[in-house]
């Protein structure tokens, strides 16, 4: 059974640091891509940042590029987002997502983990 | 970036009557479109993907249908556990995008 677990939200103030991690299992972790993707509870779904299955290719969106920072560890089959300088529009629910097929990594993602809750506050 | 646009915002049905959810795409994604469902407190789940697929587990009244800009999910006949927000995502083009959703709702 594939299990996707976030961990490392909280409360933080603006401009600080947080490192978010997704620990997985009953998959070949190592041959998937995998993004980070995050909500404003209410509101939509926005991507965030996708990493290949080596982790030798990233990628980000805009406004987020140069903040945020995706890794993955594949021994450990744990995927990583380093949030840098965080603002209140960071404040979200933050999931990991993985790709339906090897070689793939835009997508689509066929599963996901329950998310991690990032609230940026003074 | 490509702008994905759906609508209705809501749709206001009834268990057994048809939902057709559209997502227009402001350029084409092929068939590069995925559609999820989310209800409140969950994860989104994967309906279709690659325009008309229909993902693992996913109840043969869901349909996709469309190409490069203009796409469907239709529900044949709405279950009360249909009830929920869809999403349409492209994944032709980074950065990925997703659409503002359409909550069915009764």
């Amino acid at each position: 059974e594939v299990q996707m677990l976030e961990s490392g939200g909280g409360l933080v103030q603006p401009g600080a640091s947080l490192r978010l991690s997704c620990a997985a299992s009953g998959f070949s972790f190592s041959n998937y891509a995998l993004s980070w993707i995050r909500q404003v509870p209410g509101k939509g779904l926005e991507w965030v940042s996708g990493i290949s299955a080596s982790g030798s290719t990233t990628f980000y969106a805009d406004s987020m590029k140069g903040r945020f920072a995706i890794s993955r560890d594949n021994f450990k089959n744990t995927l990583y987002l380093q949030l840098h300088s965080l603002r209140a529009e960071d404040s979200a629910i933050y999931y990991c997502a993985k790709v339906r097929v090897v070689g793939a990594t835009t997508g689509p993602f066929d599963f996901w983990g329950q998310g991690a809750l990032v609230t940026v506050s003074s | 970036e490509i702008v994905l646009t759906q609508s209705p915002a809501t749709l206001s049905l009834s268990p057994g009557e048809r939902a057709t959810l559209s997502c227009r795409a402001s350029h084409s994604v092929s068939s590069y479109l995925a559609w999820y469902q989310q209800k409140p407190g969950q994860a989104p789940r994967l309906v279709i993907y690659d325009a008309s697929n229909r993902a693992t587990g996913i109840p043969a009244r869901f349909s996709g249908s469309g190409s490069e800009t203009d796409f469907t999910l239709t529900i044949s006949r709405l279950e009360p556990e249909d009830f929920a927000v869809y999403y349409c995502q492209q994944r032709s083009d980074w950065p990925l995008t997703f659409g503002g959703g359409t909550k069915v709702e009764i």
